[in-house]
């Protein structure tokens, strides 16, 4: 069985930095695409970031949104995702959702992890 | 940026009733090399994370019942959802991934009176 399993968020002041982690198992995770989706309370979904697989040398993209601010990276020996997002901004407030590509976009999801800036 | 217009924001209707939600980009999500759509459409249930429904426009995500039917092709794609039941009460969304960055559509709220 596929799971997804996002932890780290919390609490932040705007400027601060935070670290998403998401533990995956029931599936080879290295040769699959992973992704960190976003969604605003009460808002609609908002894809940040994509990291692909060794084969595709591990290429990274992101929303312009946070382009310069937040990095996806991955460790296939530990199965794993994260997202480094510094320079929070009220704006980032959101549930962060770990999502994996196979066999279609966002294919299976976390439950999600809520990050929320305020000072 | 491709932009994803997606109508109507909500609509209510009763069980075993066929609703259709619309989705418009605005740049062709046809590949000419492998003649795919990129579109996909997603499900979300109140409190519960998305989960894929239709991808490549028209396939059905596995274990996604066949009352789920997405057509479409180029700019123009649809989600029809046939014989209504009470489960299906959620938001929609459509979604490109035909180039970066990936954008969804503003999403359809479906309610069942």
């Amino acid at each position: 069985e596929v799971q997804l399993v996002e932890t780290g968020g919390g609490l932040v002041r705007p400027g601060s930095s935070l670290k998403l982690s998401c533990a995956t198992s029931g599936f080879t995770f290295s040769n699959t695409w992973m992704n960190w989706v976003r969604q605003a309370p009460g808002k609609g979904l908002e894809w940040v970031a994509l990291i692909k697989d060794k084969y595709s040398n591990y290429e990274a993209n992101y929303a312009e949104s946070v382009k310069g601010r937040f990095t996806i990276s991955r460790d296939d020996s530990k199965s794993r995702v994260y997202l480094q997002m510094n320079t929070l901004r009220d704006q980032d407030t959101a549930t962060y959702y770990c999502t994996r590509w196979y066999p279609g976009p966002f294919a299976y999801w976390g439950q999600g992890t809520l990050v929320t800036v305020s000072s | 940026d491709i932009v994803m217009t997606q109508s109507p924001f909500s609509l209510a209707v009763s069980e075993g009733e066929m609703v259709t939600i619309n989705c418009k980009s605005s740049q062709s999500l046809l590949s000419s090399g492998n003649q795919k759509n990129y579109l996909a459409w997603y499900q979300q249930k109140p409190g519960q994370s998305p989960k894929l429904l239709i991808y490549y426009a028209s396939t059905r995500q596995s274990g996604v019942p066949d009352r789920f039917i997405g057509s479409g092709s180029g700019t123009d794609f649809t989600l029809t959802i046939s014989d209504v039941q009470a489960e299906d009460l959620a938001d929609y969304y459509c979604l490109q991934h035909y180039s970066s960055p990936l954008t969804f559509g503003s999403g359809t709220k479906l309610e069942i009176k």
